[in-house]
């Protein structure tokens, strides 16, 4: 597709649930982000995936959370045994690389899963 | 490690009004500058970046920012507010030097009144 695409847009989950987020970059990009947004606060880094490197995973806030990156594109986001406070938009962005001398390259972000944990 | 900071959580501009959404930032290294904006519901869009060359830049919808090196500041602006324009603006700085995401702002609404 043309922009990162993430799926689903909205979920509604009950606490202790097990939820996952996808993402789908823009074809070609080879790094990948996940941010979380919550209510009224700034945006929160959670993991960043670069080509075949190991992914920097040291925003995700505890060991509930974990990211795949199947082949270098699609990612998916588990958050296990969901609570209250997981309740916020998970934003997923790409940009063509994330090395060393092309951190110029624009991140572009998809419109967000709006996760609600009851 | 870099840093950003938005003083304001909210700026009121009457529409036609010039706008300004300040930001300074904090590297180590060499600056990379970026504004993002968020509609209600939506996710960031990119409007803007710096990266070397003119301390003006221009981007989407009108709006540009100057990078301003001795303030470590990159204030967005736009010369004449639109009602459309309402929404909230997220400045973001990169280290050059670095192969980090970007650092974000928490974010200033922007309320432009007719």
């Amino acid at each position: 597709g043309a922009g990162v695409s993430q799926s689903p847009s909205n979920k509604v989950t009950e606490k202790g649930k097990d939820v996952e987020l996808r993402c789908d970059p823009i074809s070609g990009h080879t790094a990948l982000y996940w941010y979380r947004q919550s209510l009224g606060q700034g945006l929160e880094f959670l993991i960043y995936f670069q080509g075949n490197s190991a992914p920097d995973k040291s925003g995700l806030p505890s060991d509930r959370f974990s990211a795949e990156r199947t082949g270098g594109s699609v990612s998916t986001l588990t958050i296990q045994r969901t609570q209250q406070e997981d309740s916020a938009v998970y934003l997923c962005a790409s940009s063509p690389t994330g090395t060393p001398g092309h951190s110029g390259n624009t991140i572009y972000f998809g419109e967000g899963s709006w996760l609600t944990v009851v | 490690a870099q840093s950003v900071a938005q003083p304001e959580d909210q700026v009121n501009v009457a529409e036609g009004n010039p706008l300004t959404v300040k930001c300074t930032y904090s590297v180590s290294g060499n600056p990379y500058l970026f504004w993002y904006v968020q509609y209600p519901n939506r996710g960031l869009q990119f409007l803007l970046k710096y990266i070397t060359g003119d301390n003006l830049v221009k981007g989407s919808y009108g709006f540009e920012a100057e990078f301003n090196k001795s303030q470590t500041s990159f204030h967005l602006k736009k010369p004449s507010a639109l009602v459309s324009d309402s929404a909230l603006y997220f400045c973001a700085v990169r280290d050059g030097g670095g192969a980090d995401g970007l650092t974000f702002g928490k974010g200033t609404h922007l309320i432009i009144q007719p």
